[in-house]
């Protein structure tokens, strides 16, 4: 079984231009959630998303945004890149087993210039 | 008020000695996760608990579903495990995520 891919590993990219990071998740797997990760911060929350609907969001700007794409494939897109959006995206798939079995991506580290 | 405490934040130790790391949580939860990160690396999945322990190599994760806490265990330890160690639980649709624990294991 493929793990959680996430593409690009690493990225950089100058303020103001714009990112799209991609994420595929275990086959089955029909929820894909991101996080972000900056220096000094732990793993906040940006969204999550079950059969192509978001179902949650956390408490970022609308620059931040994302899809899914009905083979469970998810995309998150930072437009107007600031110096702080540098960080650790991360996307975590999960099953809908009982038990909430879930898998992470290994990540994709933005650096913004 | 964090929905995960982990302790300590920081642990140096000895090449060889034994290594806990504590989680509490305070949400309900499906399962919780021990996750790596080594230094400008990605994050590797260790363990997935629902009940109980789980055993890896020198690796060892239980849980207390009761008392909403987990340990990550480290027997002999190695420079190898210095990474940054972080308790993740699955909770409703997302994770809640520690701090992390950053351990230096010194040869």
């Amino acid at each position: 079984k493929a793990g959680v891919t996430q593409t690009p590993r690493y990225l950089i990219k100058t303020r103001g231009q714009q990112v799209t990071l991609s994420c595929s998740p275990i086959s089955g797997h029909r929820s894909v959630s991101w996080y972000q990760q900056t220096p000094g911060q732990g793993l906040q929350f940006l969204f999550e998303y079950f059969s192509e609907t978001q179902r949650n969001k956390g408490n970022f700007p609308g620059r931040f945004s994302g899809r899914q794409f009905s083979n469970s494939r998810s995309e998150m897109n930072v437009s107007t890149l600031e110096l702080g959006d540098s960080a650790l995206y991360l996307c975590a798939s999960r099953g809908s087993g009982g038990v909430a079995e879930a898998f992470f991506g290994q990540g994709t580290r933005l650096t913004v210039v | 008020k964090n929905e995960v405490e982990q302790s300590p934040q920081n642990l140096t130790a000895q090449e060889g000695e034994f290594i806990t790391i504590n989680c509490s949580y305070s949400v309900g939860i499906s399962a919780l996760h021990w996750l790596q990160q080594h230094p400008g690396g990605g994050i590797v999945s260790l363990f997935m608990l629902s009940s109980g322990k789980k055993k890896h190599g020198r690796l060892i994760a239980t849980i207390n579903i009761q008392e909403k806490h987990s340990s990550l265990h480290i027997t002999a330890s190695h420079p190898r495990d210095s990474a940054v160690y972080i308790c993740a639980v699955a909770t409703g649709n997302q994770f809640y995520f520690g701090t992390g624990t950053s351990l230096t294991v010194i040869p």
